[in-house]
Parts: C-alpha cells; sequence; structure tokens
C-alpha cells in the first residue's frame, strides 16, 4: 500500500510568515491528494483538492501544488486562525491514507 | 445543505461488535457518485481512513481492518452504517462519518466509542 509522510511534524511560525507543509507519497499518485485542516476540537475540513484546487469558502492564502509523489500546501501569510493541525490524503486508489498531520502553532 | 451525523454506544466492551450510523439530511444517498466513508481518529492522534461504500454499493476497507470490518447502505431510512468486530481498546477513538468523491467535502461531528469493560 502508499504511504503518505508528511513534514515537518510540527511547526511555529510568526504571524503573516509564509508556511509550507509536504506531503510525499511513497508512489506516484497523480493529482489526486487533498488536504484538511482540523482546529483544536474540531471536525477536520477540506481545504484542497485534486492537488491544487481550493474548496469553496477557503482563504485565497491558502494554496496547494505537486504531481506524482510531492506535494506541498503553503499558506502564504500565516493568521492566528491558521492554527490547526493539516492533513494530506490520497484518494488515486484504495486504500485511501491520510498522513500523520503537521501542527502549526504561532511562535 | 448536505449534514450528516453519527450515532452509537458510547461504550462498547472489549471482544463485543460496534455498530454506528450516519444519518444523512439535505441530499439522498441513493443519487450521485459518492464514497460513504468511516474515518477515526485516536485521542491525540491522527486520521485513519476505516473505508467507505460507493453509491452504487461497492465496498473499500482499510486492510489494517478489512477481516473485521463491514459498511453497507440502508437507502429506506437515507443512511449508511459501520460494523465493527472484536473490539479492543485500541479501537477507541472518534469517529466520523465523511462523504466525497475522494476527497471528503462533508463530515459528520464525530462520535467517541471508548472499549472499555
Amino acid at each position: 500500500d502508499i504511504q503518505m509522510t508528511q513534514s515537518p511534524s510540527s511547526l511555529s511560525a510568526s504571524i503573516g510568515d509564509r508556511v509550507t507543509i509536504t506531503c510525499r507519497a511513497s508512489q506516484g499518485i497523480g493529482n489526486y491528494l487533498a488536504w484538511y485542516q482540523q482546529k483544536p476540537g474540531k471536525v477536520p475540513e477540506l481545504l484542497i483538492y485534486a492537488a491544487f484546487t481550493l474548496q469553496s469558502g477557503v482563504p485565497s492564502r491558502f494554496s496547494g501544488s505537486g504531481s506524482g509523489t510531492d506535494f506541498v500546501l503553503t499558506i502564504s501569510s500565516l493568521q492566528p486562525e491558521d492554527v490547526a493541525t493539516y492533513y494530506c490524503q490520497k484518494y488515486d486508489s484504495p486504500p485511501w491514507t491520510f498522513g500523520q498531520g503537521t501542527k502549526v502553532d504561532i511562535k | 445543505q448536505l449534514q450528516l451525523q453519527e450515532s452509537g454506544p458510547g461504550l462498547v466492551k472489549p471482544s463485543e461488535t460496534l455498530s454506528l450510523t450516519c444519518t444523512v439530511s439535505g441530499g439522498s444517498i441513493s443519487y450521485g457518485s459518492f464514497y460513504w466513508t468511516w474515518i477515526r481518529q485516536p485521542a491525540g492522534k491522527g486520521l485513519e481512513w476505516i473505508g467507505h461504500i460507493y453509491t452504487g454499493g461497492t465496498t473499500n476497507y482499510n486492510p489494517n481492518l478489512m477481516s473485521r470490518v463491514t459498511i453497507s447502505l440502508d437507502t429506506s431510512e437515507n443512511r449508511f452504517s459501520l460494523n465493527l468486530t472484536s473490539l479492543t481498546a485500541t479501537d477507541t477513538a472518534v469517529y466520523y462519518c465523511a462523504r466525497g468523491t475522494g476527497d471528503l467535502d462533508s463530515w459528520g461531528q464525530g462520535t467517541l466509542v471508548t472499549v472499555s469493560s
């Protein structure tokens, strides 16, 4: 089965910083990659699908890139409300798998 | 707007079977091309995909849970269900139901299931 590895596992950044999170698949998955945001105590929410398509209502400071095995989630200017854990998920074929998560907080 | 709501027991004994239901409102589970999905999350840990059932009835399961999992559709009640057998403490988690076409765009609020005697 394809494994999804995120890095880093956690990061601290200042308000306004550019933040990047990487997700690597152990085999190519095309662009069948989604990103989710889970705020503390809340339900995960879809941010990005098909590797780079922003879900409706998601702020434009979020962006996704990549294809094949390497993907990146970028927050162009970190805001206080972005404190959360971010997960990637592959859905090219079953089993669908999530990355282990990246916890983002404010420095 | 589509809404999903999990229901089921909050406490289950080891070796027993967990049965959870996800009731869907604001849309029919019989129409469209969607994957009706179960995910779980142990406290303080990441998300684990359990499996899904496609609108047409095809199922796929996490290989690590395949021998214990069944997901089914109840179109008459507009809901889908999860059965997980032979429970152990490691099955303690918040269980979410969700809908998507691969990516998961609608989630329930989650229900905490504790496995303990």
